[in-house]
């Protein structure tokens, strides 16, 4: 059974902090792994795809890396905003039915 | 375009009844996902509509819970006989899958905030 661990729960960093969000998985038979936004009260966002054959992908400020072998991925966030405050998600693909398992999710504060 | 919307967007019920939540997803996205989210759970996985496929029911927790789709596009979750400890923001998503499953990503809708009393 695929978990997803996200450590630490919550993290408070100044405003401009570059920071990492580390992300890891059990099982390494995946198709992709994802990374979401959540904001109080509101949906998931998609913020970044990695398929299984890649290494990163970037997407303005952020930068996810996958090591598929070792289980694990990290969120690179260069220069922290307050609007950056948010709740990340990471989640892995497997299975034939397109399931996505999900990490509990790291709540971030920028403070200004 | 319009994205994934969900009805109600809060619902609060008394213990034992029964509650349906509603899921229109992306126009012309095949694939449909209800997961739940309670509180220091994270999201879980409840039921997975493809296509005029046979539905993955493997995630729903109990035989109270069940869900369809109708025509391939609005989806309902209906809850029977409502415990507390169903209460947690119900979300659905939507992906076209037309990309083949390593690019593939789901959208999902605002959520519904089930309170069970």
């Amino acid at each position: 059974k695929q978990e997803v661990t996200q450590i630490p729960a919550a993290l408070s960093v100044p405003e401009g902090e570059n920071l990492v969000l580390n992300c890891s998985f059990t099982d390494s038979a995946i198709y992709n792994l994802q990374w979401f936004r959540q904001d109080p009260g509101k949906g998931l966002t998609s913020l970044l795809l990695i398929q299984s054959s890649q290494r990163e992908q970037t997407s303005g400020r952020l930068n996810a890396s996958l090591d598929k072998s070792s289980g694990r991925s990290t969120l690179y966030i260069a220069a922290s905003q307050p609007g950056d405050s948010a709740t990340y998600l990471c989640a892995v693909l497997t299975g034939a039915n397109s399931k996505l398992t999900f990490g509990k999710g790291i709540t971030l504060s920028v403070r200004p | 375009g319009a994205g994934v919307s969900q009805s109600p967007s809060n619902k609060v019920t008394e213990k034992g009844k029964d509650v349906e939540l509603r899921c229109d997803p992306i126009s012309g996205h095949t694939a449909l996902y209800w997961y739940r989210q309670s509180l220091g759970q994270g999201l879980e996985f409840l039921i997975y509509f493809q296509g005029n496929s046979a539905p993955d029911k493997s995630g729903l927790p109990s035989d109270r819970f069940s869900a369809e789709r109708t025509g391939g596009s609005v989806s309902t979750l209906t809850i029977q006989r409502t415990q507390q400890e169903d209460s947690a923001v119900y979300l659905c998503a939507s992906s076209p899958q037309s990309g083949g499953v390593y690019t593939d990503t789901q959208y999902f809708g605002p959520g519904t905030r089930l309170t069970v009393l």
